[in-house]
């Protein structure tokens, strides 16, 4: 089993609907989240932050479960540019290793 | 603020040449990294460095040699290409707080 698991997709979805994508992750000792956006044949750029009490930021909301182990990510009123690929990276307590756990990625596309 | 430059953008390389990527960041991020991503797939860890002069092996290290002589740099070399290396190779830095900085990327074709 991968350390950091995400459904590939592709999520085929109109404009304006409403989608969620999950990560789920099996080291319980993670502790800090991420979701990132890559557009094609471009590098992977931040998209947010991931925290305990969950959060927002515009149409986008990210959510950590650490009982079931899963952060997901919702994004509302999808846009044309949203297509992409979304990947979720999971960094664990180890001061030593300095890395962390990407996703494989969640392709998302948005049709008119 | 440049954040993370790799150079060249674009290499064509013959079976067994050698060749280095360099990747040079401007924020002081202890972490650097690289990692290979090939078509449809996602990314495999080959080297990283959690501080000047030190390296370690990632996922997919055979084949690549890396050197952190400089906290700002992270050189990645090629000792005999093959093909299997074919792939897009990203650098990456960052700090224990923040998110990865990536590189645009370095798009590299062994014939």
């Amino acid at each position: 089993r991968k350390e950091v698991e995400q459904d590939p997709g592709p999520f085929n979805v109109p404009e304006g609907a409403t989608v969620a994508f999950n990560c789920t992750y099996s080291n319980s000792a993670s502790q800090s989240f991420f979701w990132y956006r890559q557009d094609c044949r471009k590098e992977p750029k931040l998209l947010m932050s991931v925290y305990s009490s969950g959060n927002e930021d515009g149409r986008f909301t990210a959510q950590l479960n650490r009982a079931s182990q899963y952060i997901s990510l919702l994004i509302r009123d999808s846009k044309l540019s949203d297509s992409a690929t979304y990947l979720c990276v999971v960094n664990k307590i180890d001061t030593n290793a300095g890395k962390s756990t990407f996703g494989d990625g969640t392709t998302l596309t948005v049709k008119p | 603020n440049a954040g993370v430059t790799q150079t060249p953008k674009f290499r064509v390389l013959k079976t067994g040449q050698s060749m280095t990527l360099l990747c040079a960041q401007d924020m002081n991020h202890e972490y650097m990294y690289w990692y290979r991503q090939d078509p449809g797939m996602g990314l495999r860890l080959i080297h990283y460095s959690v501080g000047e002069g030190t390296t370690a092996k990632g996922e997919v290290p055979d084949g690549y040699n890396v050197s952190r002589l400089k906290k700002q740099n992270f050189l990645l070399g090629l000792e005999s290409a093959a093909p299997s290396q074919t792939s897009v190779y990203f650098c990456a830095s960052r700090t224990d707080v923040y998110g990865y900085t990536f590189g645009s990327g370095t798009r590299l074709t062994v014939v």
